[in-house]
């Protein structure tokens, strides 16, 4: 049984650029939350989709968007990238609020 | 403002030494959580607790939830080198049940 698939495992872009970050949850979790994890920090809460709607967001920007498609996979976005992006993004896919985390996307931002 | 907050932020100790990790909040939980975290991973769940006052144990890893579910404790008895990780409480927050985590402590258990 897959846990929760994230890609790309590490990414590098510019200032100013855009990304897309994608995760397929765990087998039978319908719930997909994204994290940002700062280097030696607690990870940071973004926003939570469920049934292909955003349900909860943290406090990030507009800049930060995602998206859950049928299968319940998701995506990722992030605009106008600055270097204060650089961060681990974790997806966590869930059923009924039992958690289970991806290894993350290390992003990094010059 | 973290709504969970952890001490100490780094702590390095020989193995064999027993420790605890310290999780505290101004608010109360209807549960927390304790994750470990390796390098270049994402947060493993070790323990949920959920009644006020209860104890688990892991092994070598005791976890309590405080009376009045406001905080939480973790101790590592006869520490050894892998358990070095950063230990990450967490706990439900807002009407999605996100979890919401503390700063983190970085272990370091050394042979």
């Amino acid at each position: 049984d897959a846990g929760v698939t994230q890609s790309p495992t590490h990414l590098i872009k510019t200032r100013g650029q855009q990304v897309t970050l994608r995760c397929s949850p765990k087998s039978g979790h319908d719930t997909v939350s994204w994290y940002q994890q700062a280097l030696g920090q607690g990870p940071q809460f973004i926003f939570q989709y469920y049934e292909e709607e955003e349900r909860q967001r943290g406090n990030f920007p507009d800049r930060f968007s995602g998206h859950q498609f049928p299968n319940y996979s998701s995506e990722l976005n992030v605009n106008a990238l600055l270097l204060g992006d650089s961060a681990l993004y974790l997806c966590a896919s869930s059923l009924d609020f039992g958690y289970t985390f991806g290894s993350g996307t290390r992003l990094t931002v010059v | 403002t973290q709504l969970l907050e952890q001490s100490p932020q780094f702590l390095s100790i020989q193995e064999g030494e027993n420790l605890t990790v310290y999780c505290n909040s101004s608010s109360v939980f209807s549960s927390l959580q304790w994750y470990r975290q390796e390098p270049g991973e994402g947060p493993v769940l070790l323990v949920t607790v959920v009644t006020g006052g209860e104890v688990k144990k892991l092994k070598r890893l005791t976890f309590q939830f405080g009376d009045a579910r406001k905080d939480s404790s973790l101790h590592i008895t006869a520490a050894q080198p892998g358990d070095t990780g950063l230990y990450l409480c967490a706990g439900p927050v807002g009407s999605a049940r996100q979890l919401t985590f503390g700063s983190g402590t970085q272990l370091t258990v050394l042979p």
